[in-house]
């Protein structure tokens, strides 16, 4: 079975513009969680969706939003990027909410 | 507030040493706890996957143990290896969401 994969592997956006970052999880797994590694820390959790509804929710400001698709693939989205926002976006999936998670190889994004 | 520490934050031994990482979280209220290893600039993987309701899990060289009514969880590396070099990650799975701490960083030395 394939792993988790994601698109693209890396990416360089200006401040205030605006990137999508995609998700395919394991096949038969309907959880998906997004998380945020900046250089040097652990992974900081943005979003968990279920069966395509949000279920969690981290502390990240609003230009954060996601979504779940019917085959359970996600997308995340971030608005009016900051340098900040640079980092390495992880995505993970699971069968479910409290089960073992699997995570993808992650999307670069570099904010200049 | 749900927080994760791993001591120690790097760690540097000769080859064929064992060796333990220490993990402590301040909400004992989880489902299970995950260790993973990261190599620079890649994914996570996962090394073990410990149940709320178990003391120990195993794989290879690897030992996993919980303590949750304390907020504990150790992993014990045995006879590591060049190889095992990499940042290792601990995370309590609190249902909605992964708590990862900052990891430890391994080298292990020829």
């Amino acid at each position: 079975d394939a792993g988790v994969t994601q698109s693209p592997t890396h990416l360089i956006k200006t401040r205030g513009q605006q990137v999508t970052l995609r998700c395919s999880p394991i096949s038969g797994h309907k959880s998906v969680s997004w998380y945020q590694q900046v250089l040097g820390q652990g992974p900081q959790f943005i979003f968990q969706y279920y069966e395509k509804e949000e279920r969690g929710r981290g502390n990240f400001p609003d230009r954060f939003s996601a979504r779940q698709f019917p085959n359970y693939s996600s997308e995340l989205n971030v608005n009016a990027l900051l340098l900040g926002d640079s980092a390495l976006y992880l995505c993970a999936s699971s069968p479910d909410r409290a089960y073992e998670q699997y995570f993808g190889p992650g999307t670069r994004l570099t904010v200049t | 507030k749900q927080e994760v520490t791993q001591i120690p934050a790097a760690l540097s031994v000769p080859e064929g040493e064992n060796l333990v990482l220490n993990c402590s979280f301040t909400d004992s209220a989880i489902y299970n706890l995950q260790w993973f290893r990261q190599d620079p600039g890649k994914g996570l993987t996962s090394l073990l996957l410990i149940q709320s309701s178990q003391r120990e899990q195993t794989s290879g060289r690897l030992n996993a143990s919980l303590d949750k009514s304390s907020g504990r969880s150790t992993l014990y590396i045995a006879a590591s290896q060049p190889g095992d070099s990499a940042t290792y990650l601990c995370a309590p799975n609190y249902g909605q969401n992964f708590v990862f701490g900052p990891g430890t960083r391994l080298s292990v030395l020829p």
